[in-house]
């Protein structure tokens, strides 16, 4: 089992521009969540799917984030015209569809915007 | 809305010796888990403790224990023989119990084990 695996490690982009992080959750969890680190912060959620389907994404901006969990591949957190605002680690965390204690996470993207 | 406290930014401890972070949460539930995860400069989220709500036993992970005081809505993190790898952030995180519900985290303790 190789685990929640995000891409890229690192991300940089100019301001202005897309920045697509990806998340492959574990076998057999479909729920996958993500998770923003603002620097010497802790983690803040941002959003929760489920295939195809947006739970709660209470945490996510208003504008220029969004997140999708498609039926066939991994999930994608999209954030349009980033800020330097933007600059955040990225975390993913996926879990089995049960009642379950916690969650499994990724390593993160690192997104640097310039 | 539930919210966790960590009041102490940076923690050290001799290698051998023992140390323990605190947490506070705040919440009007009843049933829930509460965690503590590790952050090594490596940034990779583990998971070092859980424990039920529900239970009054304190759960144990090898060097790893945690005093939960339900009452006092108190969760700290033990550390016993602490070694050099321990060096992390530390950070304590709360999640109702109904599946798919969040971890809400503290903004957490830099802990460094000196040799």
């Amino acid at each position: 089992n190789a685990g929640v695996m995000q891409n890229p490690r690192h991300l940089v982009r100019r301001r202005g521009q897309e920045a697509r992080l990806r998340c492959s959750p574990m076998k057999g969890h479909s729920h996958v969540y993500w998770y923003r680190q603002l620097p010497e912060e802790g983690l803040k959620f941002m959003v929760y799917l489920q295939k195809e389907n947006i739970i709660d994404e209470s945490g996510m901006p208003k504008e220029r984030f969004s997140a999708e969990f498609p039926k066939e591949g991994p999930s994608i957190l999209r954030i349009q015209q980033v800020v330097r605002g933007d600059s955040a680690a990225y975390f993913c965390a996926s879990s089995p569809p049960i009642r379950i204690y916690g969650y499994t996470f990724g390593s993160g993207t690192r997104l640097t915007v310039v | 809305a539930q919210t966790v406290t960590q009041s102490q930014p940076e923690m050290s401890v001799q290698e051998a010796e023992t140390v323990t972070l605190s947490c506070t949460y705040d919440t009007s539930e009843n049933n829930y888990y509460l965690f503590w995860y590790k952050q090594p400069p490596s940034r990779q989220m583990i998971l070092v403790i859980r424990q039920e709500a529900y239970k009054q036993q304190n759960a144990t992970e090898n060097r790893f224990s945690v005093n939960f005081q339900k009452a006092a809505k108190s969760f700290s993190l033990k550390i016993s023989d602490s070694q050099l790898g321990d060096t992390a952030m530390y950070f304590c995180a709360f999640k109702l119990s109904a599946s798919g519900s969040r971890l809400t985290f503290g903004e957490g303790t830099q802990l460094t084990v000196n040799p």
